[in-house]
């Protein structure tokens, strides 16, 4: 079972671009990476996914070296409406999927 | 992107009774759907896992004569929660897994439970 580590909060400006690391030393070789979204009262929505390397979409970019013992989700020129906590999810495919969330990352855009 | 409901979005109850909320998915089939709570300024907690047909799962700590778990079809799975008290108030998620390979998860927008 993967274990995820990621700073509890972070600060940022409108127009920036937010980098957020998830730790995942212990992330099996079936596990994917997953990143959510989380507004107050809301239920997570998903950003984006990867395995391996890179993956990018029209919201973000999963960045995930090789030895995948991290992520960093980036986040270009973010704005305030991206005030929310980041979730990273390290979860294996089949039957071994256990998908228990870590922290977070509280991020606050400031105008 | 797939769409998962939950049902009530909030709920205000009396000590005492029992409150179900409902978790649907309304685009596609789901063998596993998992329920979490989530109290003010924490992450989700993993309660259960609720697989169609079958028992739910419960994570450690987690009384399962006091959240009962039905997944009786592959779009419907309901979390009662029984003989409920003012601790059991919190922010109740579903989500539901779309496919196996990768295991994208969708939430559900949550339920609110105030217990008085």
């Amino acid at each position: 079972l993967a274990k995820t580590t990621q700073p509890i909060s972070m600060d940022s400006y409108e127009g920036q671009e937010v980098n957020i690391t998830c730790s995942h030393n212990n992330i099996a070789t079936n596990d994917y990476i997953t990143w959510y979204q989380q507004f107050p009262s809301q239920g997570p929505r998903f950003i984006i996914q990867g395995y391996k390397t890179k993956v990018t979409n029209e919201v973000a970019s999963l960045f995930i070296p090789a030895d995948r013992k991290s992520s960093t989700l980036s986040l270009p020129r973010v704005s305030l409406s991206d005030t929310a906590v980041y979730y990273c999810l390290v979860a294996g495919s089949g039957g071994s999927y256990i998908p228990t969330f870590g922290r977070g990352t509280s991020l606050i855009v400031h105008p | 992107g797939a769409v998962v409901s939950q049902h009530p979005s909030w709920v205000i109850c009396k000590s005492g009774t029992s409150v179900k909320i409902e978790c649907r998915s309304l685009d596609f089939q789901a063998t596993t759907m998992f329920w979490y709570r989530q109290f003010p300024k924490q992450s989700l907690m993993l309660m259960a896992t609720s697989n169609e047909g079958s028992k739910a799962t419960y994570e450690q700590g987690v009384e399962k004569d006091k959240f009962l778990i039905n997944h009786a079809s592959l779009t419907l799975s309901t979390l009662t929660v029984t003989s409920a008290h003012p601790e059991d108030s919190s922010f109740y998620i579903c989500s539901a897994r779309k496919g196996q390979l990768g295991g994208e998860l969708f939430f559900g927008e949550g339920s609110r439970l105030t217990v008085l």
